[in-house]
């Protein structure tokens, strides 16, 4: 079974610069999910969809970033302008459950390195 | 807003040599994950606890959910430098279905 696919997997722009990332989760995964984790964090949620629905966006700062879901399927991540304190890795991750699932087992991808200069 | 504190936040240790990894929190999670997470890669599943008190072994690996299914630790025996890397506790359920609540890592180097 193939895993979550993520490109690419490293970006250097500078600031003010645009960048998108995209994701490709497990076939079948109804749920999915993007992270920013900080070097030295653990990873924090930005948005989690629902097939093409927004379950939660609270931590999205939607003023630079948005996300989109169209197909249901796969997703892309979207800063625009980035600032420095964007530098971080960005990880997909999806669930084959839906939101009600509380066990929530996710799978990641192996993310993006993104480094603003 | 739920929180999980991990400790220690680093740990260096030799092959061979045992270790516990915390992860504590205020709230109540229905569900509890330990991931590993190697430089380069994202986080990989490791266990789900999801009953208190219960105990969960994966070759030299022992989860425990706390009876008040607010905090778990984490038990490696005989570490090897194959366990080296980052491992996440992530707590599902409780005030916000469905959303993973990370903490922030411990990161285990074991020495040859």
């Amino acid at each position: 079974e193939a895993g979550v696919a993520q490109s690419p997997r490293y970006k250097i722009i500078e600031k003010r610069q645009s960048v998108a990332f995209w994701c490709n989760p497990i076939s079948g995964h109804a749920t999915l999910y993007w992270y920013q984790q900080i070097l030295g964090q653990g990873p924090k949620l930005l948005i989690q969809f629902q097939n093409n629905g927004v379950v939660d966006d609270s931590q999205l700062p939607k003023d630079r970033f948005s996300a989109e879901r169209l197909k249901g399927v796969d997703s892309t991540l979207k800063i625009q302008p980035a600032k420095l304190e964007d530098s971080a890795v960005y990880l997909c991750a999806s669930s084959l459950g839906g939101w009600e699932n509380s066990y929530n087992e996710q799978f990641f991808g192996p993310g993006t390195r993104l480094t603003v200069l | 807003t739920q929180l999980l504190e991990q400790s220690p936040q680093f740990l260096s240790i030799q092959e061979g040599e045992n270790l516990t990894v915390y992860c504590n929190s205020s709230s109540v999670f229905s569900s509890l994950q330990w991931y590993r997470q190697e430089p380069g890669e994202g986080p990989v599943l490791l266990v789900t606890v999801v009953t208190g008190g219960e105990v969960k072994k994966l070759k030299r690996l022992t989860f425990q959910f706390g009876d008040a299914r607010k905090d778990s630790s984490l038990h490696i025996t005989a570490a090897q430098p194959g366990d080296t890397g980052l491992y996440l506790c992530a707590g599902s359920g409780g005030t916000s279905y469905g959303k993973l609540t990370f903490g922030q890592g411990t990161i285990l180097t074991v020495h040859p």
